[in-house]
């Protein structure tokens, strides 16, 4: 199936806790992103990759670090974990004049 | 600074209702906007996307138009159905940038 799948669906985590979340397309896109969506359901721009470059890198804590080991992939660690990085953090890629496609997103509880 | 607004936050109508969801943006100067929808505790799936040089888009019972000098699109669904009760994003991408800027989301239900 040509998808961008994100890995894991599910993250629960205690506070201080460092975890990582892996996305993968297989679409041959050049760009990738991370969205965070909040509590509200508000999309809001992490950061952007084009062919393993950082191209946007929006006000985002530096305990965030994305990590682009090809253009196929783009992870995200996130170190000493806070109670409100709690969201739903989804992967998308796109191409050239074309729209977007998501993964299916990582819900991280932090507690 | 593009802002992306939609309105309204929360629809809730009879099936076979035709409805008519709205999305203003700020700047002008766009690449491409992009119709989205996501159902509860679910990804965001691809609906329509309308080129900056287009006016309009079609697919089965949905259209999207784009008059990007109002800064405005609208999402036309046809004899709504149960099943097209989701949340809809509509998400604009700026010339000269790569990234999506998303509005705040349409809730709509669709009582059987």
């Amino acid at each position: 199936d040509t998808a961008v799948s994100q890995t894991p669906k599910y993250l629960v985590t205690q506070m201080g806790n460092d975890k990582s979340i892996k996305c993968e397309q297989n679409l041959g896109h050049d760009t990738m992103y991370w969205y965070k969506q909040d509590s509200k359901k508000f999309l809001k721009i992490m950061f952007s990759y084009n062919n393993k470059e950082l191209i946007i890198n929006e006000t985002v804590p530096n305990r965030f670090s994305p990590k682009s080991p090809d253009k196929a992939h783009l992870n995200l660690h996130i170190n000493s974990l806070e109670l409100g990085d709690s969201a739903v953090y989804f992967c998308a890629s796109r191409d050239a004049g074309y729209g977007y496609t998501f993964g299916s997103g990582t819900r991280l509880t932090v507690v | 600074k593009q802002e992306v607004t939609q309105i309204p936050a929360a629809l809730s109508v009879p099936e076979g209702e035709n409805l008519v969801l709205n999305c203003s943006f700020t700047d002008s100067a766009i690449y491409n906007l992009q119709w989205f929808r996501q159902d509860p505790g679910k990804g965001l799936t691809s609906l329509l996307l309308i080129q900056s040089s287009q006016r309009e888009q079609t697919s089965g019972r949905l259209n999207a138009s784009l008059d990007k000098s109002s800064g405005r699109s609208t999402l036309y669904i046809a004899a709504s159905q149960p099943g097209d009760s989701a949340t809809y994003l509509c998400a604009v991408t700026s010339s000269g940038t790569y990234k999506y800027i998303f509005g705040t989301g349409t809730r709509l239900k669709v009582l059987a």
